[in-house]
């Protein structure tokens, strides 16, 4: 898996959108991004994944730039329920996670 | 994606114990994971299992200590073997989706006392 940088924390106000950035500058030509979050003392929920095209589904967007260095995960309109761990991996196969970034939700 | 549960949801264990967990996929699937989560860390491999041959272990964890099975496709078991406080994590199973992606358990509490 190509290492990934995430910031280690970020705040966001609910109901505005929340983007999360990740750096994976040496992703490999068939690596993919994959996000997960992690809710406290719960299992690890996929969200999103995507290889060179911007992706969008029911629960966030993902950005991938055109030299697939870094992308940014966005959550269109962050609720209180979204605060949790999120971790972003590049990866064929075997996940690596790192510490991730702590997204807070707050009023 | 497959829903997984995991058994028991938490315990707590003397030192020199064994205790398997179990995790059940509701679909078949080729391949499932486990990993170990300690105590304010990330989530670490432990191994990879497909049904009918030996599990694949990461660098740092071994048969002897982890030994797992695969009996089918919709089931696997992890047993942690003479356990040691340093045992206390969260153990959670996962299987592979269409893309590669993973799908996760809720995990399992382990406290080794």
């Amino acid at each position: 898996d190509a290492k990934t940088t995430q910031p280690p924390s970020m705040d966001c106000a609910e109901g505005r959108a929340a983007n999360l950035p990740c750096n994976h500058s040496t992703i490999s030509g068939n690596e993919y991004v994959y996000w997960y979050r992690q809710i406290h003392s719960q299992g690890p929920q996929y969200i999103i994944h995507g290889l060179k095209n911007n992706e969008t589904n029911e629960m966030a967007s993902l950005i991938i730039t055109e030299d697939r260095k870094s992308s940014t995960l966005i959550l269109p309109h962050a609720t209180l329920r979204d605060t949790a761990v999120y971790y972003c991996i590049a990866s064929y196969g075997k996940l690596t996670f790192g510490q991730g970034t702590i997204l807070t939700v707050h009023p | 994606s497959a829903v997984i549960s995991q058994k028991p949801s938490r315990d707590i264990c003397q030192r020199g114990t064994s205790l398997t967990i179990q995790c059940q996929v509701d679909s078949q699937v080729t391949m499932m994971f486990w990993y170990r989560q300690q105590p304010g860390q990330s989530l670490t491999l432990i191994a990879t299992a497909n049904q009918g041959s030996e599990a694949t272990y990461e660098s740092g964890f071994v048969i002897d200590k982890f030994p797992i099975s695969r009996p089918n496709l919709t089931f696997s078991t992890l047993t942690v073997s003479n356990m040691s406080p340093e045992d206390s994590s969260i153990y959670l199973c996962s299987d592979l989706g269409q893309y590669n992606e993973q799908f996760f358990g809720p995990g399992t509490r382990l406290t080794v006392l």
